[in-house]
This record gives structure tokens, C-alpha cells and sequence, in this order.
């Protein structure tokens, strides 16, 4: 089975503060994602990598880094946290197969910012 | 204009009722078309995918595709309780040299017994 594992299920930070989220998976797989979910948005996507120390954006980067320096670690990184950063983070981890990808999601870290 | 369109919930059934949860979308260009299944307080995970138009089923789920209509849905039969959950379409275009998800926003099904 795949595992993908969040460091954490809840986080309470402060306006400004760097925020670290930690996202590990146990498959040796290439492709890793964040993403965020907001009730009445879905599930958009922040940034992505296909390799170590390679990453893309996504559709809504602004406010957000990542880094990938082992390939089974993908963190995310909240350079000054603020309050509209407040949602659920989910991370992610494709298969690669021939013709589809399944994503494997972590259990979501819920990050409110006061 | 949302790419993905999905029917607002929530959804209450009682057991055993049959269930159509709906998306709809615009770009012509997605391939691949996804159910996922999200339990409170845990992450989505993969129910069934289709490629294309036509039917797949699954057990008690059965998933459809028209792309004439830009219109897919997920069929639950004989609802149980554990089926309880957010339901996300998803769907895939290979853009950019990687295939990029596009969720719906989900809808909440509650069944009770």
C-alpha cells in the first residue's frame, strides 16, 4: 500500500510566521503535489515536482515555495503566513503508470492562521 | 467560468436508495475522468476512472461519461452508510508535459440507516 504522510493533522500559526509543512511517501515515486481545499473550491493545486530539486507551479503559487531535496520528502513553505492561508493542505503522490497517473493523498494538514 | 462544475450538496438518502452525483465541464481537451472518495477528516482517495466517453462499473458504482454533453456521473447503488463522504470529480489533460487534475468542488452524501 502507498503511504503518504503529513507531520501534522492540525496547526495553529500567527500572522507573518514561516510555516513548514512536511510531506513524505514511501513509493519511490517521481511526481509529488500540493494542494489546497477550501469548501466550495475543490482541491487546487499550489505547486508540483517530477524529480528531486525540480518543482512547477500550479494554478495558485503566490504566497507559497517547496522543496524537494530527497525524492520521497516534498515540502511546502509558507514564506509569511497569513490569514487567507487558512484551508486544509493535502499532498499527493502519482504513480506512473503507461497512460494514467492515480494520486495518492496524504490525511491533510488543517492550518489556521490567527 | 469554473472548468468543473459539480452539483452542490449535501445529499441525504436513506439506505438502500440509488444515488447520482454530477459534473459537468468545459475543456474539451480532458481525457481522463475520475471519482474520488474523501471521508471525514482524511484524504481523497481514487474510486474509479474512466477514459473517454461510455460506462464502467464497478460493484455497486457505476461511472459515466458523455462528452458530446461535457457531462459525467457517478451512480451509487444500494447506498449504505459506509458510502457517507465527499464525492470529487477530477478530470486530466496532458498539458505542459505533465496530465493536470482539475477537481470539482465535491458533494457531501449522507446515508442513513
Amino acid at each position: 500500500d502507498v503511504k503518504v504522510t503529513q507531520s501534522s493533522r492540525y496547526l495553529v500559526k500567527r500572522t507573518g510566521e514561516k510555516v513548514f509543512l512536511e510531506c513524505v511517501q514511501d513509493m519511490d515515486h517521481e511526481n509529488m503535489f500540493w494542494y489546497r481545499q477550501d469548501p466550495g473550491l475543490g482541491l487546487r493545486l499550489i505547486y508540483f515536482s517530477y524529480d528531486v530539486k525540480m518543482k512547477e507551479k500550479g494554478d495558485i503559487p503566490e504566497g507559497y515555495s517547496v522543496s524537494r531535496e530527497k525524492k520521497e520528502r516534498f515540502s511546502l513553505i509558507l514564506e509569511s503566513a497569513s490569514t487567507n492561508q487558512t484551508s486544509m493542505y493535502l499532498c499527493a503522490t502519482e504513480s506512473e503508470g503507461l497512460d494514467f497517473g492515480e494520486q495518492f493523498f496524504g490525511p491533510g494538514t488543517r492550518l489556521t492562521v490567527l | 467560468q469554473k472548468e468543473v462544475e459539480q452539483d452542490p450538496g449535501p445529499l441525504s438518502v436513506p439506505e438502500g436508495a440509488i444515488v447520482s452525483l454530477n459534473c459537468t465541464y468545459s475543456n474539451s481537451a480532458f481525457q481522463y475522468f475520475m471519482w474520488y472518495r474523501q471521508y471525514s477528516r482524511k484524504g481523497p482517495e481514487l474510486l474509479m476512472y474512466t477514459y473517454s466517453s461510455g460506462n464502467k462499473e464497478d460493484g455497486r458504482f457505476t461511472a459515466q461519461v458523455d462528452k458530446s454533453s461535457k457531462y459525467i456521473s457517478l451512480f451509487i447503488r444500494d447506498s449504505q452508510p459506509s458510502d457517507s463522504a465527499t464525492y470529487l470529480c477530477a478530470m486530466s489533460a496532458f498539458s505542459g508535459g505533465y496530465n493536470k487534475l482539475i477537481f470539482g468542488a465535491g458533494t457531501r452524501l449522507a446515508v442513513h440507516p
